[in-house]
């Protein structure tokens, strides 16, 4: 089956702009988690959803939000781009949630964000 | 302050060397711990631990954890050039908390 897509995969902004994320889990799971990783601060994690809720959330700002859609479909957004928010932007699906085995998180290829 | 520390950073060995690459956590509230191989940009899972004392095993790779002391670590066996890779530990906690360290980098010369 389809792993999971991210779109886009790489994105220039500028600082003060807003961007958007994309994340197409596989088909059947339910959880979508949304990553950031930097050279400095390795993975840290951003937030979960599960069947449209917000599950679980990480140490970020106001500035970074997500939402889930009916068919799982989940999309990342950050207001008021900093330069600090350049990373890689990994997503990560499972059926139930974090975990290996049947729980298994799947990761997506990523989005290269870099703020100028 | 809950985290998670791999050491080394960095690593560099020959092909067929012997490997093992190590993950300390404090983080309260422990469910499981898990290791993850990341090429050029996406994590993919290789085992997940929760009891002490139990290898898992796949292949040339396996892992242990120790609950008491807090730590797991990776062994790698006849090391080869597909080896290469960051080498991620995460420990997940109750209430879907996840706490990643920042990895190990890998790489096997010919």
């Amino acid at each position: 089956k389809a792993g999971v897509t991210q779109t886009p995969r790489y994105l220039i902004k500028t600082r003060g702009q807003q961007v958007t994320l994309s994340c197409s889990p596989i088909s059947g799971h339910r959880s979508v988690s949304w990553y950031q990783q930097t050279p400095g601060q390795g993975l840290q994690f951003l937030f979960e959803y599960f069947s449209e809720t917000q599950r679980n959330k990480g140490n970020f700002p106001g500035r970074f939000s997500g939402r889930q859609f009916s068919n799982s479909r989940s999309e990342m957004n950050v207001s008021t781009l900093e330069l600090g928010d350049s990373a890689l932007y990994l997503c990560a699906s499972s059926f139930w949630g974090f975990g290996g085995g049947l729980n298994e998180q799947f990761f997506g290829p990523g989005t290269r964000l870099t703020v100028l | 302050e809950d985290k998670v520390v791999q050491s080394p950073l960095s690593l560099v060995v020959h092909e067929g060397d012997t490997v093992t690459l190590n993950c300390s956590y404090e983080v309260t509230n422990f469910r499981s711990l898990l290791w993850y191989k990341q090429e050029k940009k996406t994590p993919t899972f290789l085992f997940m631990l929760t009891s002490s004392g139990i290898e898992k095993k796949s292949g040339r790779l396996s892992s242990i954890l120790d609950k008491k002391e807090l730590f797991s670590i990776l062994n790698i066996t006849a090391t080869q050039t597909g080896d290469s890779a960051v080498y991620l530990c995460a420990v997940e906690a109750s209430g879907n908390q996840f706490y990643f360290g920042t990895g190990t980098s890998l790489t096997v010369i010919p």
